[in-house]
């Protein structure tokens, strides 16, 4: 069973257009993110959520919404994407544990998108 | 705002040497991760380092961590072909956010 997975792994679209990635966790955990890692491999947090709630937005353009209907998803929706927004979004989850930290991250697997 | 660097971002290593990769960062922090990334593929968790002066070690890797320093290490003995990755480090200081270091790209050399 895979742990955290993300829909769909590759996704090539034209300037412009709308997308979503979705991504579900089956760990039970009430933290989960979306990360971009660029053509460098920079890896960079773009939301937080805890148990549905938008708790980290990292100066991420308007365009990008992310949605939690339950805490086992967050969904990432992008609207009007550029050629800029061409990267490998991974989503993660980790347990809150003592003292408001978390554990560590389990990612899924990226999606790489191309934007032409 | 916290800023993680790792050092060095490449490394090219033979097989059976040891080498150090380092991670400094520049606010108060005690709770560092490790995570390896193979090429084309996700982010694996290697260690949690929760505290000063923590080491924990799996086969050929052992990490470390001094918060006085702000410092962690990732020590590599007798390398493998197999270690050949991308190793990150990622610092929490907020909850539920992590700052990724650059990575180190290693590759192990027969």
């Amino acid at each position: 069973d895979t742990a955290v997975s993300q829909t769909p792994k590759y996704l090539v679209t034209q300037m412009g257009n709308d997308k979503s990635i979705k991504c579900e966790q089956n760990l039970g955990h009430d933290t989960m993110y979306w990360y971009k890692q660029d053509s460098k491999k920079f890896l960079k947090i773009m939301f937080s959520y805890n148990n549905k709630e938008l708790i980290i937005n990292e100066t991420v353009p308007n365009r990008f919404s992310p949605k939690s209907p339950d805490k086992a998803h967050l969904n990432l929706h992008i609207n009007s994407l550029e050629l800029g927004d061409s990267a490998v979004y991974f989503c993660a989850s980790s347990q809150e544990g003592r003292l408001l930290m978390n554990t560590e991250a389990f990612f899924g697997q990226g999606t790489r998108l191309t934007v032409v | 705002e916290l800023k993680v660097e790792q050092n060095p971002l490449f490394l090219s290593m033979q097989e059976g040497k040891n080498y150090t990769i380092y991670c400094n960062y520049s606010t108060t922090s005690d709770r560092l991760y490790w995570y390896r990334q193979d090429p084309g593929k996700s982010l694996e968790s290697l260690f949690v380092l929760l505290s000063n002066g923590a080491v924990k070690q799996e086969g050929r890797l052992m990490a470390s961590l001094d918060t006085k320093a702000r410092l962690s290490t990732l020590h590599i003995t007798a390398a493998v072909h197999d270690l050949s990755a991308t190793y990150f480090c990622a610092v929490d200081t907020v909850a539920g956010k992590s700052t990724f270091g650059d990575g180190t790209t290693l590759t192990v050399k027969p």
